[in-house]
């Protein structure tokens, strides 16, 4: 809808398991953002990349690492993971300092 | 640091009548000011932004955000709300030439038929 995909759209996985998180981007952009969404916050930014270089890192627990493989792909790598880590994981993808376009969202659940 | 507040958790409006939703933002500098919605299971979507220029922006789906400096607010507005219109308005803010957004906690909007 956006030109931003992200799979898979919903994952369960237990704290010790590892999994990834997807995000694509067919906008032609060169900066790409993890978000995460929970419940009774606000969205936190994560992680910024700029053509392919990590910009920002906002803190994030080592169990979450990012990667940008190219301008167009954006990876979350996850491994044990807390249940408070639950939420919608949402990627965006912008020109560099202009308008962000997000993809549909990840929701994970860690039992 | 950046900041952004949005007084109202929720606003219930009748079908018909006009929608406001209130941002009031804080950062350093020249502020770019968006609003984005959230439907249900989706991801956010762009609906108009602030950067320079005229202060009341028009948008998408007949929304418009007017910009007041002296009271750093950039409320969104819209003339007649559609039942359509309900699900969950973010404002954001960011300082020019900034690449890091910050978000308010968001605003349910619900309209009544």
């Amino acid at each position: 809808e956006t030109g931003v995909t992200q799979t898979p759209r919903h994952l369960v996985m237990g704290m010790t398991n590892k999994k990834s998180l997807k995000c694509e981007q067919h906008l032609g952009h060169n900066a790409m953002y993890w978000y995460k969404q929970s419940a009774k916050k606000p969205l936190e930014l994560m992680f910024v990349y700029n053509f392919k270089e990590q910009t920002e890192n906002n803190s994030v627990p080592s169990r979450f690492s990012p990667e940008c493989p190219n301008s167009s792909h954006l990876f979350l790598h996850l491994h044990t993971l807390q249940p408070e880590d639950s939420a919608l994981y949402l990627c965006a993808s912008s020109h560099p300092k202009e308008t962000q376009y997000f993809g549909p969202g990840t929701r994970l659940l860690v039992l | 640091a950046q900041s952004v507040a949005q007084p109202e958790d929720q606003v219930n409006v009748a079908e018909g009548n006009p929608l406001t939703v209130k941002c009031t933002y804080s950062v350093s500098g020249n502020p770019y000011l968006f609003w984005y919605v959230q439907y249900p299971n989706r991801g956010l979507q762009f609906l108009l932004k602030y950067i320079t220029g005229d202060n009341l922006v028009k948008g998408s789906y007949g929304f418009e955000a007017e910009f007041n400096k002296s009271q750093t607010s950039f409320h969104l507005k819209k003339p007649t709300a559609l039942v359509s219109d309900s699900a969950l308005y973010f404002c954001a803010v960011n300082k020019a030439a900034g690449n890091k957004l910050t978000f308010g906690g968001g605003t349910r909007v619900l309209v009544k038929p």
